[in-house]
């Protein structure tokens, strides 16, 4: 079955310590992308990446790094710099990102944060 | 203003009975609209998406409203299983290229027997 995968479901770290948050896609997508949820909130982009070795800064990307060095996988490290990284991260992907901005967006299951 | 914004809710309703949400915009450049179910404590699912000629999936009919910036969802013979949040979800184009999307916060909708 094509879709995207997300580990682990739940995460939890000391103050301090840098995580990094796993997302796969077997969809062929070329774009992918990380948002944080966080209760009564929409959802906020952090990074996005359009092609493999190439990502762009969301509205909240600060504490926050990704790489993109296989077009099925973009990581999201979640920095010690990061002030608040309590929140439910999720990765979507969608078959291409650019100025035609039809394309939806599928979405994994999320990883729940918990930094205490 | 926010950008996309929504009634939180929570929309109570009896089971089988009609309910619309409504979603504003900001931007009268956004291109595509989109709907989403969230379930509790789980990912955003797309439920359609928006088209300027309006669109109806069995019981749930969605349409834009480009005059007057909004979007709407409309969901007939309400189920159970309808229960969740409803995201409003536009896509506008940033400077010098590409898009962002954005998401409402969403609007609750609780469908009770």
């Amino acid at each position: 079955d094509g879709g995207i995968t997300q580990s682990p479901k739940y995460l939890f770290r000391k103050e301090g310590q840098n995580v990094t948050l796993s997302c796969e896609q077997n969809l062929n997508h070329d774009a992918m992308y990380w948002y944080r949820q966080d209760p009564g909130q929409g959802l906020r982009l952090i990074y996005y990446s359009q092609i493999v070795n190439d990502f762009q800064k969301g509205d909240i990307a600060e504490g926050y790094s990704v790489s993109r060095e296989k077009k099925e996988s973009f990581p999201l490290t979640v920095t010690s710099a990061q002030k608040n990284p309590t929140a439910f991260y999720l990765c979507a992907s969608s078959i291409r990102s650019g100025t035609a901005a039809s394309y939806e967006q599928y979405f994994g299951p999320g990883t729940r944060l918990t930094v205490t | 203003r926010k950008e996309v914004e929504q009634d939180p809710g929570p929309f109570n309703v009896p089971e089988g009975a009609t309910v619309a949400f409504n979603c504003t915009y900001s931007n009268s450049a956004s291109q595509s609209f989109f709907w989403y179910r969230q379930d509790c404590r789980k990912e955003p699912k797309l439920l359609m998406s928006v088209y300027s000629s309006g669109n109806e999936d069995g019981r749930f009919t969605a349409q834009l409203n480009r005059a007057s910036q909004y979007i709407s969802l409309l969901i007939r013979d309400s189920k159970l299983s309808d229960s969740a949040t409803y995201l409003c979800v536009v896509n506008t184009g940033r400077g010098g290229g590409g898009f962002k999307t954005i998401f409402g916060a969403g609007t609750r909708l609780f469908v009770k027997a």
